[in-house]
């Protein structure tokens, strides 16, 4: 069956603008997470959602950060005023449940920052 | 707070030679404990898991054993073959309910014919 799916894979911007980042979990997944990786920091949690519903964003690095959950499916993480430190491959991960749940990875979005 | 620590690569081995890498974890109680392996070109993909303390996960070739006494999850395989080049990260499900997971920094394999 279909895997998890992020668009674009690759996004360039020019520092300042906004992006939006899209990610379709895998069908019946009502868990969805969002990590950062980049070569300074490793992997970083960034958010997580149940169903639509997002209980805790101190992960998001900065108020400039937001993500949404539409449908219990599809879900966008938009980054205003990009930064050069933003720069990094953006990955997200669906699961069927929560605890102990195997996550499944899609491919990611490299977003670089110039 | 919860934490991975893993060796740091590179690791560069001859194809038949035994792998091992290392992992040892700062947690409260004992969570769930993963190897998740990046191929080239490829998005993370679960190698294996263990749920509890003395459990093995096992999987292509691979073994690792939930140590709580040493806090490890160390990675082994007894001969590693040129296909598992790759970057191998240990990671455990943090606390509370969200499951997300905390991932060590990484360790990339590269195995020479």
């Amino acid at each position: 069956g279909a895997g998890v799916s992020q668009s674009p894979s690759n996004k360039v911007t020019e520092k300042g603008k906004d992006v939006e980042l899209r990610c379709d979990p895998i069908s019946g997944h009502t868990a969805l997470y969002w990590y950062r990786q980049s070569l300074g920091q490793g992997l970083e949690f960034l958010i997580y959602f149940q169903g639509n519903s997002a209980p805790d964003k101190s992960g998001l690095p900065s108020d400039r950060f937001s993500a949404e959950r539409t449908g219990g499916s599809v879900s966008t993480l938009t980054i205003q005023r990009t930064q050069q430190e933003d720069s990094a491959v953006y990955l997200c991960a669906s699961s069927f449940g929560v605890i102990d749940s195997e996550q499944y990875f899609g491919p990611g979005t490299r977003l670089t920052v110039t | 707070g919860n934490s991975v620590t893993q060796m740091e690569g590179p690791v560069t081995l001859s194809e038949e030679a035994f792998l091992t890498i290392n992992c040892t974890y700062t947690a409260t109680g004992y969570p769930s404990l993963f190897w998740y392996v990046q191929y080239p070109g490829e998005g993370l993909q679960l190698l294996l898991k263990a749920t509890k303390a003395d459990d093995k996960g096992s999987n292509k070739g691979f073994e690792a054993t939930y140590r709580k006494e040493t806090t490890s999850f160390h990675l082994e395989k007894g001969s590693v073959q040129v296909s598992d080049s790759a970057v191998y990260f240990c990671a455990l499900v943090n606390g509370g309910s969200q499951g997300n997971l905390i991932f060590g920094k990484g360790t990339k394999l590269s195995v020479k014919p």
